[in-house]
This record gives structure tokens, sequence and C-alpha cells, in this order.
């Protein structure tokens, strides 16, 4: 079975530019998570996407960070613009359906903001 | 204070040792209890699912102390494969909360 994709696997860019990362989780998982993870941190929940609306986006910094699941499948993350302090592994996780179900993490997209 | 809380550590312990790690929550309506074990660079991978009668896989146990308001992870007879960092994962049912805790990084050596 298939994992979790994420790409690009690795991205650097500038303070103020565009950046957008995808993911296409696990074939007939209906929850997807977008979470953020500084270096010696836990994961932090960005958005959780059930089927293709929004569950949970608290923690999304509306002002820069956009994020969209359109046919409840793939999702894109953008952050625009950019400050260093995005600098972070950006990972993507699915599960089946509720909360108490098992995720599943995708290798993640680690990005550095000079 | 943050939601939930673990010790950062780093635990270093020989082989064969037996280590636990406790990881506590503070809302009380958290429904669902996890332990993720991540890798350096790598992404986190569910390690057990923490049950409200303890749960045992192998060499690790996980249990779970509502009334207190922590979960625990006991490892025995460590391997030098062990080491990572293990993340405590709390889920919320009302508004489908994930809350992951800093991590415990563990380190086994020879």
């Amino acid at each position: 079975e298939a994992g979790v994709a994420q790409s690009p696997r690795y991205k650097i860019i500038e303070k103020r530019q565009s950046v957008a990362f995808w993911c296409n989780p696990i074939s007939g998982h209906a929850t997807l998570y977008w979470y953020q993870q500084i270096l010696g941190q836990g994961p932090k929940l960005l958005i959780q996407f059930q089927n293709n609306g929004v569950v949970d986006d608290s923690q999304l910094p509306k002002d820069r960070f956009s994020a969209e699941r359109l046919k409840g499948v793939d999702s894109t993350l953008k952050i625009q613009p950019a400050k260093l302090e995005d600098s972070a592994v950006y990972l993507c996780a699915s599960s089946l359906s509720a909360v108490t179900d098992t995720q599943y993490f995708g290798p993640g997209t680690r990005l550095t903001v000079l | 204070r943050k939601e939930v809380e673990q010790d950062p550590g780093p635990f270093n312990v020989p082989e064969g040792a037996t280590v636990a790690f406790n990881c506590t929550y503070s809302n009380s309506a958290s429904q669902s209890f996890f332990w993720y074990r991540q890798d350096c660079r790598k992404e986190p991978k569910l390690l057990m699912s923490v049950y409200s009668s303890g749960n045992e896989d192998g060499r690790f146990t996980a249990q779970l102390n509502r009334a207190s308001q922590y979960i625990s992870l006991l490892i025995r007879d460590s391997k030098l494969s062990d080491s990572a960092t293990y993340l405590c994962v709390v889920n919320r049912a009302g508004g489908f909360k994930t809350i992951f805790g800093a991590g415990t990084r563990l380190f086994v050596k020879a």
C-alpha cells in the first residue's frame, strides 16, 4: 500500500517569497492533517480536513498561510509571504476517518527561509 | 501551561535497562491517546495506542491514568535501536483537536 506522498522534500527560499507544498494521502483516507515541526519541538497541527471540509484551523496563521483540499484527496499548503520563523519541516498525515484513528505521516518538506 | 507536557530528556540508558516516560495532559475532555516514535530527520510513526486498561506490545507497555491525567510508556530490555524521540499524542473528540507533546529523547548506549 502506498504511503503519504509529499513534495518537494526540500525547499530553500528567501523571506517574503512564496512557497507551496503538496500532499497526496493514503487512498481512502478521509482525514488529512498538516503539521509544522520546528527543530527540537513536537509537530504542531496547522489544519485538519475531513474530506474537503476544514475541521480545525485554529493554529494556522491565516494572514500568511492557506491550505486547500479540493475534491477531498490531494492538498496544498501555501505560505505567502514567508518569514524566517517559518523555517521548519512541514508534515502531512492522513487517517481513515475519526480522530481516534492512527495517523500516517509523509516524509515531510524541509523548508529553509533565508 | 502547555496542554500536553513531556520531560524532554535526554534519557541516556545502557542496553538492557528499563526506562519509563510520562506525559501529562491538562484537558479532561481528552479522549484518545497514543505514543509515536520519531527517528532523527524522519517522520513520526505510531508506536502504540494507549487504552484505559493498559496495553503491552513486546517490550513496550503503555498505561493511562485518567484521574491524574497522564499516560506512561515503559520500555524493558532497551536496545540500541530504541534510540529515538518518543512523542505523546492526545486527541479530543470535541473539535477534533490533535496535540503532540514536544517529545522525550532516548539514547540507548552499548
